[in-house]
């Protein structure tokens, strides 16, 4: 069974730029979260969504944004990059809603905002 | 607000002894624990995991003590192995709780052959 796969695994941005994140869940997961790991923070958490709805999100600016398609894809979106936002972006995808089973983590995303 | 602490940013153990690593949450509706272990470039993976009906549970050398007056939970290692140096979170969650887990900031094991 394929795991979790996020693209691009790498990417180099300006200020002022915006990003787009994607993310593949394992096969049957209805519930993708996104995190924000940086160094000494531990991990962030962003938002989730379950069936194309966003269930909950963190305490991130505006900027910070996502969807999820009919097909469990998601994607993350971040626009006017700030050099705070270089950091590595991780989805985790589970069977059932998030808070209430194990997380399968992608490789993540690292982000370098110049 | 940090729910989730672990206090020890490192810890370096000899192979063969016990690696314990803990963390403490402040949240009393968390009733959902995991450990996970995460290599350089890679995504966090899934170690084990207790409920709070539970105080310990094990997994071949891995096993979580679950501590509900202390808020505390440990992870222990034995025996270390040099394949176990790698961070380590903790992550919490409710069942009536918003639908995250909340992490911990990571404890970096190195166990020295």
């Amino acid at each position: 069974k394929a795991g979790v796969t996020q693209t691009p695994r790498y990417l180099i941005k300006t200020r002022g730029q915006q990003v787009t994140l994607s993310c593949s869940p394992i096969s049957g997961h209805r519930s993708v979260s996104w995190y924000q790991q940086t160094p000494g923070q531990g991990l962030q958490f962003l938002f989730e969504y379950f069936s194309e709805t966003q269930r909950n999100k963190g305490n991130f600016p505006g900027r910070f944004s996502g969807r999820q398609f009919s097909n469990s894809r998601s994607e993350m979106n971040v626009s006017t990059l700030e050099l705070g936002d270089s950091a590595l972006y991780l989805c985790a995808s589970s069977l059932t809603v998030a808070n209430t089973g194990e997380l399968f983590f992608g490789e993540g995303s690292r982000l370098t905002v110049l | 607000d940090q729910q989730v602490k672990q206090n020890s940013p490192s810890l370096s153990v000899q192979e063969g002894r016990i690696s314990i690593l803990n963390c403490d949450y402040t949240n009393s509706m968390f009733d959902y624990f995991l450990w996970y272990k995460k290599y350089p470039a890679e995504g966090p993976t899934f170690l084990i995991s207790i409920s709070s009906i539970k105080d310990k549970n094990e997994d071949g050398r891995f096993t979580v003590f679950l501590n509900k007056s202390a808020k505390h939970l440990s992870l222990h290692i034995v025996p270390s192995q040099p394949g176990d140096s790698a961070v380590y979170f903790c992550a919490a969650s409710g069942i009536l709780l918003a639908s995250q887990f909340y992490f911990g900031t990571g404890t970096s094991l190195t166990v020295i052959p």
